[in-house]
């Protein structure tokens, strides 16, 4: 089957460094690959997209970057503030717009 | 401009029962399209709607049920409430064709929890 994953674990950093998220994904090739922020309770809220041909992209302290060789992209957060404390998705386009697939999320914690 | 709007925020319900949850998408956007959220999960994707037809659908049972009205609104029905659809339901709008970006609008979604 077709997964998309991510690293369950919390990823705890100091403010100031820079936090790095993995997605990977398995029996597929995406076109592109989404990120989203979620808070607490709150619903996703659309950060970056990457396409296949594209090596990086970047917004503002946010880089992501697309590996179709490793089936991976990471997903950089520089100079992190305690505001940036989220849990942040990876969704990759699933047949046509509107239809995501999600990872289940990783929580990053920024502490000052 | 207002965002996706979802109503109600929170609900209780009991098992066997039925609910009826209810998007406005973001001005100017006309697909509609319902995820389910898990606690600790990412979201599921449940079915879209474009020109009030279902056009997609995941894997869900036919107890997920969904309309869209001519305004682009929309309702997500649930029958025979189980307690495994406790959850987060969003609701997230984008135009027809993407937007270029494919992004989608999320609602700050509609917690249910069934007892």
């Amino acid at each position: 089957s077709q997964k998309i994953e991510q690293n369950s674990e919390a990823l705890n950093i100091q403010e100031g460094k820079t936090a790095t998220l993995t997605c990977n994904y398995t029996n597929y090739s995406p076109a592109y690959l989404q990120w989203y922020r979620q808070d607490p309770g709150r619903g996703p809220v659309f950060l970056l997209l990457i396409r296949e041909n594209e090596k990086e992209k970047r917004k503002e302290r946010l880089k992501v970057t697309f590996d179709t060789t490793l089936k991976q992209s990471l997903f950089h957060i520089t100079a992190s503030q305690p505001a940036d404390s989220a849990t942040y998705l990876c969704s990759r386009g699933a047949d046509s717009w509107g239809k995501l697939q999600f990872g289940a999320g990783t929580q990053v914690v920024v502490t000052p | 401009d207002a965002g996706v709007t979802q109503s109600p925020t929170h609900l209780i319900k009991t098992r066997g029962q039925q609910v009826t949850l209810r998007c406005s998408p973001k001005s100017g956007h006309d697909t509609v399209s319902w995820y389910q959220q898990a606690l600790g999960q990412g979201p599921q994707f449940i079915f879209q709607y474009y020109e009030e037809e279902e056009r997609q659908r995941g894997n869900f049972p036919d107890r997920f049920s969904g309309h869209q009205f001519p305004n682009y609104s929309s309702e997500l029905n649930v029958n025979a409430l189980l307690l495994g659809d406790s959850a987060l339901y969003l609701c997230a709008s984008s135009p027809a064709t993407g937007g270029g970006t494919g992004e989608l609008f999320f609602g700050e979604g509609s917690r249910l929890t069934v007892l």
